[in-house]
């Protein structure tokens, strides 16, 4: 069975710009959750959607957006760039009612 | 208080020898406590995860040590291999409002010498 996909694997943006990254979960897998990973650092837990609603958010910004999708599909969408937005966004899948996330390879995001 | 402390922050073992991480945590809300193992450029994988009614928990070469009076948690790896050298992240789980949230240490980076 497929793991948890993410695209692009790559993207450069500048100061300013929007970006928007998607995830598809494993199959069975309802609940998607969103984490920040900074070079050096545990990945930080950014959203968790289930049954295409926002069940709990992290300290972020609301610059920081997502949504879920009715196959459970998600996107995760940063407005208006900075520099300090540079990291890894790695998305999370886990069947509702289990705790065990499984992540997806990650989207490296490069703010210039 | 939501963090949680992992040490060392890199660790170095000669093939064979026993590798140890520490992790804290002062929440006692958490009640789910899985470790992850990453290697450069990939995602966080699971390796093993124990909820805080039982002490310890083994599968294969890797063991965890639940302590739930300290709220402290180790992992223990056996016989460590070079292909074990990865970067090893503590994790917690707690209920906030309906979503399932995990808590990450700041990663141990281990280094196993062939």
């Amino acid at each position: 069975d497929a793991g948890v996909t993410q695209s692009p694997t790559h993207l450069i943006k500048t100061r300013g710009q929007q970006v928007t990254l998607r995830c598809s979960p494993i199959s069975g897998h309802k609940s998607v959750s969103w984490y920040q990973q900074v070079l050096g650092q545990g990945p930080q837990f950014i959203f968790q959607y289930y049954e295409k609603e926002e069940r709990g958010r992290g300290n972020f910004p609301d610059r920081f957006s997502a949504r879920q999708f009715p196959n459970y599909s998600s996107e995760l969408n940063v407005n208006a760039l900075l520099l300090g937005d540079s990291a890894l966004y790695l998305c999370a899948s886990n069947q509702l009612g289990m705790d065990t996330q499984y992540f997806g390879p990650g989207t490296r995001l490069t703010v210039l | 208080q939501q963090q949680v402390k992992q040490s060392p922050q890199s660790l170095i073992v000669q093939k064979g020898g026993i590798s140890i991480i520490n992790c804290a945590y002062e929440n006692t809300a958490f009640d789910y406590f899985p470790w992850y193992q990453q290697f450069p450029g990939k995602g966080p994988a699971l390796l093993i995860a124990i909820r805080p009614d039982v002490s310890e928990k083994k599968e294969g070469r890797f063991t965890i040590s639940f302590n739930k009076s300290a709220k402290q948690f180790s992992l223990h790896i056996m016989d460590s291999q070079p292909g074990d050298s990865a970067t090893y992240f503590c994790a917690a789980t707690l209920t906030s409002g309906s979503a399932r949230q995990l808590t990450f240490g700041s990663g141990t980076q281990l280094t196993v010498l062939p």
